[in-house]
This record gives structure tokens, sequence and C-alpha cells, in this order.
């Protein structure tokens, strides 16, 4: 199993510039996430989709969308990119509250810079 | 909602036993605690996770009292390759649209020879 996976790992925008950050997960797993990480301020949930069909806001979803496209695939997508969107991005999945269980698991991470 | 509040660096030598803690003292009834590692250039790897008193695994224990207002992430004798970043997350398990998850800043560790 490769468990999740995102693409790409790095990118330079220009600001303005659009781009899509692809993330799969073959765990069979209901929910997913994408949060940002910045320097000083620990991982911040941007979007979340709890199951196939259904997306949330997390805290900090401003200049973002989202499109959960099948269980196995959740896309983010960047409008009009902002250098204050400069992070690396994460996407985690995990099942969906099965008992106490709630471990995400994680991709390596998108490095984006926007200039 | 509930905020969490960690150490942000902890230093300690192998062999050591090491103790995390973290504070949330608005946590809600359905929350959980779930602490992760992460090391430079990697996703959060899943640790260790409880609702109350004594949670144990493999590699850690996880201590919350009765109030549940803090927590306290034990790992015991440390190696070098423990040296990572520690996280406390609080969110809810609770199935449904307005689910909340709170990320510590993170406690960089540092284990010495």
């Amino acid at each position: 199993n490769a468990g999740v996976t995102q693409t790409p790992k790095f990118q330079v925008l220009k600001t303005g510039q659009s781009m899509t950050l692809q993330c799969a997960q073959d765990m069979n797993h209901n929910s997913m996430y994408w949060y940002r990480q910045d320097p000083g301020m620990g991982l911040r949930l941007i979007y979340y989709s709890a199951s196939e069909g259904t997306t949330d806001k997390g805290e900090v979803p401003n200049g973002y969308n989202v499109s959960r496209l099948n269980k196995r695939e959740f896309s983010l997508r960047l409008e009009s990119a902002a250098p204050s969107q400069t992070s690396v991005y994460f996407c985690a999945s995990s099942e969906w509250d099965r008992g106490t269980t709630y471990e995400q698991y994680f991709g390596p991470g998108t490095r984006l810079t926007v200039t | 909602l509930a905020k969490t509040t960690q150490p942000i660096s902890m230093d300690s030598y192998e062999g050591q036993e090491v103790n995390i803690t973290c504070s949330h003292n608005n946590i809600a009834t359905n929350d959980y605690i779930t602490w992760y590692q992460q090391f430079p250039s990697q996703g959060p790897r899943f640790i260790i996770q409880g609702y109350k008193t004594k949670v144990t695994n493999e590699v850690a224990s996880l201590f919350i009292p009765a109030d549940r207002k803090s927590s306290t992430l034990s790992l015991p004798r440390v190696s070098l390759s423990d040296t990572a970043v520690y996280y406390c997350l609080v969110g809810s398990s609770y199935a449904g649209n307005n689910r909340k998850l709170i990320w510590g800043l993170g406690t960089s560790l540092a284990v010495n020879p």
C-alpha cells in the first residue's frame, strides 16, 4: 500500500496563478483532510471531507476550494495564489469514527512558494 | 473551541523518560486527545490516543486526569531517533458536519547522547 500520496512535491507559483494539489489514499478511508503548516503555527485545517460527496470548511478555508472526486481522491485548489499561501500542505485520511479510532495518516506534503 | 498549549521545546538524554504535557482547558465532552510525532520534511505520524485515565501502547503512555484539562505524553527510555516535534491534537470523534480539530503548536524534543 502506498498510503497517502500527494502531487506535486514542490511548486512555485506567481501571485494570481492557479493550481490544484492532488491527494489520493489507498486505505479505503472515508475521511480526508487538507492542512497547511507554517513555521511556528503548527497544523491548521483548511477543509475536510467526512465521507465521499461531502466537504466542510476547517479553520482557514479562505482562498481555497476542494473537491472530493471519489472515495480515494481529495483535491485542493488555489484559484488565485497569494504570497500568504506560501506553506507546506499536507493531506491526510482516516477512518470515520470507527469506535475510538481517530488516527490520521498523512501524505509527504507539498511545499508551495508563491512569489 | 478547545485551545491547546504545550512547551515549545524540551531537551533530554538517551535512556531517560520524557514527559510532555499539553493543556486544553476548554476540552469538550466529545473530544479525544491524540498525539502525533513529526520528523523534518515528513507528515505527522500517530503515536497514541485517549479519552480519560491512562492509555499505553508499545511506544508511549498517555495520562489524562479526571478533569481532562491536560494530558501528558510519556516516552520511556528515549533514543536519538525520538528527536522530533510532538503535537497534541484535541478533536471530536462525533460524526457531524462541524468537526473541530485543534492542534497544538508542537514541542520540539531534542534527545542528546
